[in-house]
């Protein structure tokens, strides 16, 4: 799996988007940018993912480069309870026996009141 | 819609003895991944079961073993516990596994070796 880079820490005020990017640029065509996060002494949650187009759900918009090389999570109106490690993953998404999760160290994201 | 549970919540056990943890994935799901995350390091990639084979494991000792039910459900055995086996176990579990469908992932169990 395609190694990713992400800044280490983040703040964001209460209320503001936040845009948290992410680095792939070793990313091949059948690998997909996943996102999740993990609030402190829970499983790690699943935000969105995608392959090439941008994408959007109920959490969040997902904004992928037209090289695929980096991406960008957006966090539209982030509240106190957006606060926790965010992960940016590359993943195979074809027939393979190689489906684990390598998770980094993530970004740790504080949102201030 | 339940999410993936795990049994229990908290273990503690004693150096060189067994211990099994519980996984039940979201209903329909036909895919279980195991990780470990030992405190201060990310998640570690354990196993993988889908429709009831083991797929794929991790760099784990061959005293980390599991299985998965007909009903989908999975354990994981540690045998001969070690000090450093301290962690929290996260189980995940997907849509049939050979696609690119997410994992959604239970709240562990935390075990504790004395």
């Amino acid at each position: 799996d395609a190694k990713t880079t992400q800044p280490p820490s983040m703040d964001c005020a209460e209320g503001r988007a936040a845009n948290l990017p992410c680095n792939h640029s070793t990313i091949s065509g059948n690998e997909y940018v996943y996102w999740y996060r993990q609030i402190h002494s829970q499983g790690p949650q699943y935000i969105i993912h995608g392959l090439k187009n941008n994408e959007t759900n109920e959490m969040a918009s997902l904004i992928i480069t037209e090289d695929r090389k980096s991406s960008t999570l957006i966090l539209p109106h982030a509240t106190l309870r957006d606060t926790a490690v965010y992960y940016c993953i590359v993943r195979v998404g074809g027939h393979s026996n190689d489906y684990k999760l390598s998770f980094g160290a993530g970004t740790t994201v504080t949102v201030r009141a | 819609e339940a999410g993936v549970t795990q049994s229990p919540t908290h273990l503690i056990k004693t150096r060189g003895h067994h211990a099994t943890l519980r996984c039940s994935p979201i209903s329909g799901h036909t895919s279980v991944y195991w990780y470990q995350q030992a405190l201060g390091l990310g998640l570690q990639f354990l196993l993988w079961y889908d429709e009831g084979e083991e797929r794929n494991r991790g760099n784990f000792p061959p005293r980390f073993s599991g299985r998965q039910f007909p009903n989908y459900s999975s354990e994981l055995n540690v045998n001969a516990l070690e000090l450093e086996d301290s962690a929290l176990y996260l189980c995940a579990s997907s849509l049939q596994g050979y696609s690119n469908q997410p994992q959604h992932f239970g709240d562990g169990t935390r075990l504790s070796i004395l």
